[in-house]
């Protein structure tokens, strides 16, 4: 079946600092790939999002791209902010029917 | 503003207790689903609606139950509330199918079993 493994967390750093959180996956075919974050006291909100092999999808400062030879999707952020503070899900869509498989989610706290 | 609300942010109840956890969306979406959220775990589905009065189990169904009797609102179930169900439950709708679809989620119901 499908599956997302999500780098073991807590990520703290630095303001400003460079973020990189790994996330692979397991599926059969040609998944969507999503990153997800949740704020403090907030349900999850879309961060970004790839749906074929080699497409970068970009929000807010953040990257991913969806490599395929890899079977990965990694969060990256040049320069990140005590606002930026949240768990981070990284989540694939095998097919229609849009169920999203969830990774174990990850907690970045940026200090000032 | 689009929006999925639930109805409580946090709910105390007993062991054995009947248990509903209420959904909205206001955006006239077909599907709808109920995740619950725990630590190290991170989402697991419990049930998802493609549609009015249609319901399928998702990954992890067992004591729970569904209800969708109109279209923007789905409802999640526990028959008799266990210690083990103790959870953050998020509700979360999408406008179609394909697998590129966008959820929208509400901001959860943190759900303490005694």
């Amino acid at each position: 079946g499908n599956s997302v493994t999500q780098m073991e967390g807590p990520v703290t750093l630095s303001e400003e600092a460079f973020l990189t959180i790994n996330c692979t996956y397991t599926a059969t075919g040609y998944p969507s790939l999503f990153w997800y974050v949740q704020y403090p006291g907030e349900g999850l909100q879309l961060l970004l999002k790839a749906t074929k092999a080699d497409d970068k999808g970009s929000n807010k400062g953040f990257e991913a791209t969806y490599r395929k030879e890899t079977t990965s999707f990694h969060l990256e952020k040049g320069s990140v902010q005590v606002s930026d503070s949240a768990v981070y899900f990284c989540a694939l869509s095998g097919g229609a029917n849009s169920k999203l498989t969830f990774g174990k989610g990850i907690t970045l706290s940026v200090r000032p | 503003d689009v929006k999925v609300t639930q109805s409580s942010r946090y709910l105390v109840k007993r062991t054995g207790e009947k248990v509903f956890l209420e959904c909205v969306q206001d955006m006239d979406h077909e599907n709808m689903f109920w995740y619950r959220q725990d630590p190290g775990l991170g989402l697991r589905l419990i049930y998802f609606s493609y549609d009015v009065k249609m319901k399928e189990k998702g990954d992890i169904p067992e004591g729970y139950s569904v209800s969708r009797e109109k279209k923007e609102r789905f409802s999640l179930i526990l028959e008799s509330a266990s210690t083990n169900q103790t959870s953050m439950y998020l509700c979360a709708s999408t406008r179609g199918r394909s697998a590129w679809e966008k959820l929208f989620f509400g901001s959860g119901t943190q759900l303490s079993v005694l």
